[in-house]
């Protein structure tokens, strides 16, 4: 079945890039998702890539697909307190009628000052 | 502000009891998506509507059921409420039943007690 994985924690010094990954298991994806998740809050979409894509950039979000070996990372530049949240990864599966994504646990990104 | 409109924000309630959460999706949106998010499980989809009409069932327990209304706005009613089942709830739409961005709203923090 479908599965996404992504580490716990990352903890970063403010001014750093942070990079956030994931692997999927789901050959069959079509797009993969990066959503973001801060305190009390909903789910705010940050930023997605089509399958047959390698690298998409959006300011200061780089997504990089390796979909040979399923992997999926975000990699924020110049890192600031305010990016503190939870991120999570998603993909959604071709094929299906449907459109409802599968979510990893959340990535949960600490950044110091 | 992802323009996905969830009420209530937060409800406590007894076990045993039925509650009603309320979505309204992002004007234009046909396809909503209920998602129930706990430490335990992470995000689950639960289901999908599309222009009124059920589109995909996730982990959804037989305690609960879902519509989506002719003015397209959704409810999921959850009964015979347990301890477990306190989450947050959060409703997305998009454009599209397999619509490539999804828009989450706050969401609804369910507590039962």
């Amino acid at each position: 079945g479908e599965d996404v994985e992504q580490s716990l924690f990352l903890s970063v010094r403010e001014g750093d890039s942070s990079v956030i990954n994931c692997t999927y298991t789901d050959s069959s994806s079509t797009y993969l998702y990066w959503y973001k998740q801060e305190p009390g809050a909903g789910l705010q979409l940050l930023t997605y890539i089509f399958s047959n894509m390698d690298m998409k950039q959006d300011q200061r979000l780089t997504v990089l697909l390796n979909k040979k070996d399923k992997h999926l990372s975000l990699r924020i530049a110049d890192t600031q307190t305010g990016d503190s949240a939870i991120y999570f990864c998603a993909e959604r599966v071709y094929g299906g009628s449907q459109g409802n994504l599968i979510f990893g646990k959340g990535t949960k990104l600490s950044v110091k000052p | 502000d992802s323009g996905v409109t969830q009420t209530p924000k937060h409800l406590i309630t007894a076990t045993g009891q039925r509650v009603t959460l309320r979505c309204s999706p992002r004007s234009g949106d046909l396809s909503v998506y209920w998602y129930q998010q706990s430490l335990d499980q992470g995000l689950q989809f639960l289901i999908q509507y599309y222009n009124g009409e059920e589109r995909a069932k996730g982990n959804i327990l037989e305690r609960f059921s879902a519509q989506q209304f002719p003015d397209l706005h959704s409810e999921l009613n959850l009964s015979s409420l347990e301890l477990g089942d306190s989450a947050l709830y959060f409703c997305a739409s998009s454009v599209e039943s397999t619509g490539t961005e999804a828009f989450f709203g706050q969401g609804t923090r369910l507590t039962v007690v």
